[in-house]
């Protein structure tokens, strides 16, 4: 079946240290791959997204994602945190020609240590 | 990105009561349209798909008597769930989907059931 996994639940990193956050994906072929951060209370904002080409992505809020066929991943990075980048993050895939049915993986909530 | 909005952002209604929530496309028109459910501190799980003009698809398991989508033009989704009861007490959050397989996410609805 096809499936998104975040390993971890919660992860707590102090304020100015690097950020990854794990992703793997479950699918048949690549499919599109979406970063969303989600604040308390609040809707989703997409972070960024992969469809094709260079399989390093750039985004918003300096987050950047590197897709790695090999090892079905699609993991967030950060090189520097800041306090206001505490939130839920969701990783999701659509299968491609899948008729933009999103799944999500089941979060992670990052917490920033002033 | 595009805009999408949704209305009310939190209600509170008696058990047994009907609620309606609005969806809009805001500054694009959306054949698809996706609504969604998030259960505290989980990740979001797809109800349905909302297609301009026809039935919405609903995934397995989500009663389409119980939460009925309107998706009457291009720009307004609506979900009404019916005889709401405490357990239907969620954050109900929708997208738009565009012609690039990217979903742009409502701010979502805080419904609590008393």
């Amino acid at each position: 079946a096809q499936s998104v996994t975040q390993p971890d639940i919660h992860i707590t990193v102090s304020e100015g240290a690097s950020l990854e956050l794990r992703c793997n994906y479950s699918y048949g072929a690549t499919p599109y791959l979406f970063w969303y951060v989600q604040s308390p209370g609040q809707g989703l904002q997409l972070l960024l997204k992969y469809f094709s080409g260079d399989t390093l992505v750039q985004g918003i809020k300096g987050f950047e994602a590197e897709f790695k066929r090999s090892q079905s991943s699609f993991n967030l990075r950060k090189p520097s945190v800041h306090w206001s980048d505490a939130a839920e993050y969701f990783c999701a895939a659509i299968l491609t020609g899948g008729g933009n049915k999103l799944t999500f993986g089941t979060g992670t909530q990052l917490k920033v240590e002033l | 990105g595009a805009v999408v909005s949704q209305h009310p952002s939190w209600v509170i209604c008696k058990s047994g009561t009907s609620v309606k929530i609005e969806c809009r496309s805001l500054d694009f028109q959306a054949t698809t349209m996706f609504w969604y459910r998030q259960f505290p501190k989980q990740s979001l799980m797809l109800m349905a798909t909302s297609n301009e003009g026809s039935k919405a698809t609903y995934e397995q398991g989500v009663e389409k008597d119980k939460f009925l989508i309107n998706h009457a033009s291009l720009t307004l989704s609506t979900l009404t769930v019916t005889s709401a009861h405490p357990e239907d007490s969620s954050f109900y959050i929708c997208t738009s989907a565009g012609s690039t397989d990217t979903q742009y996410f409502g701010p979502g609805t805080r419904l609590t059931v008393l």
